[in-house]
């Protein structure tokens, strides 16, 4: 079984959609979650981060966590085609003395006008 | 507001040439990162840095790989001698402490032929 897993789309909705884009993983251990949007051929950019589980909202964005069920969200409302890119989780844990980041493969989103 | 910049954005090496990748993380962050990642796949870790020694390092990070902070801004990825499969984007990343979040630069490509 995969770390994390992403499906990676590519998902396409109309401009104004609500999306929702998920990540499951398999490591109890992880605490700490992340969201980053990539655009094509650049470095992923931080868009949430959220510690444990619950709900953290900015903006359009609301990024969830359910560590019992091992499944995190993030749903970007009233979507534009500027939202239009990839998406990827990332998590951590610093119980096993280590920060570093796993990634899930992204999912490709396209919001068309 | 501050971000972490990498050069060269693109390199072109001969399979069996060294190559350096420089980075200069945000100004304040302790902790710095390189990641990759090959065409059309997920982001990995390479290597952690703190305090001016690695603190974590993949499988990925042979001995063909080092990394340094010869100075007090700039932080460099070495490759020895560089394989076709060394062919990706690579990442350096930075976060001011830990538990925080990490912030990626804009990457350097690199391709080996």
């Amino acid at each position: 079984q995969k770390e994390v897993e992403q499906d990676p789309g590519p998902l396409s909705v109309p401009e104004g959609a609500i999306v929702s884009l998920n990540c499951t993983y398999s490591n109890s251990a992880f605490q700490y979650f992340m969201w980053y949007r990539q655009y094509s051929r650049k470095g992923p950019e931080l868009l949430m981060y959220t510690y444990s589980s619950g709900n953290k909202e900015d903006g359009r964005f609301t990024a969830q966590v359910d560590k019992s069920s091992k499944y995190i969200s993030l749903f970007i409302r009233d979507s534009q085609p500027s939202d239009s890119a990839t998406y990827l989780c990332a998590m951590s844990s610093t119980l096993e003395n280590t920060d570093k980041l796993i990634f899930g493969t992204g999912t490709r989103l396209q919001v068309f006008p | 507001e501050p971000e972490v910049t990498q050069t060269p954005s693109h390199q072109v090496t001969q399979m069996g040439q060294e190559v350096i990748l420089r980075c200069v993380p945000i100004s304040n962050h302790l902790y710095f990162y390189w990641y990759r990642q090959i065409l059309g796949q997920k982001v990995e870790f390479l290597v952690s840095f703190y305090n001016n020694e690695i603190s974590e390092k993949s499988e990925i990070f042979d001995d063909q790989f080092s990394v340094e902070r010869p100075d007090g801004s700039n932080f460099t990825l070495k490759i020895r001698s560089t394989k076709l499969e060394d062919s990706a984007m690579y990442f350096c990343a930075s976060k001011v402490e830990q538990g925080n979040t990490i912030y990626f630069g804009e990457g350097s490509w690199l391709t080996v032929v």
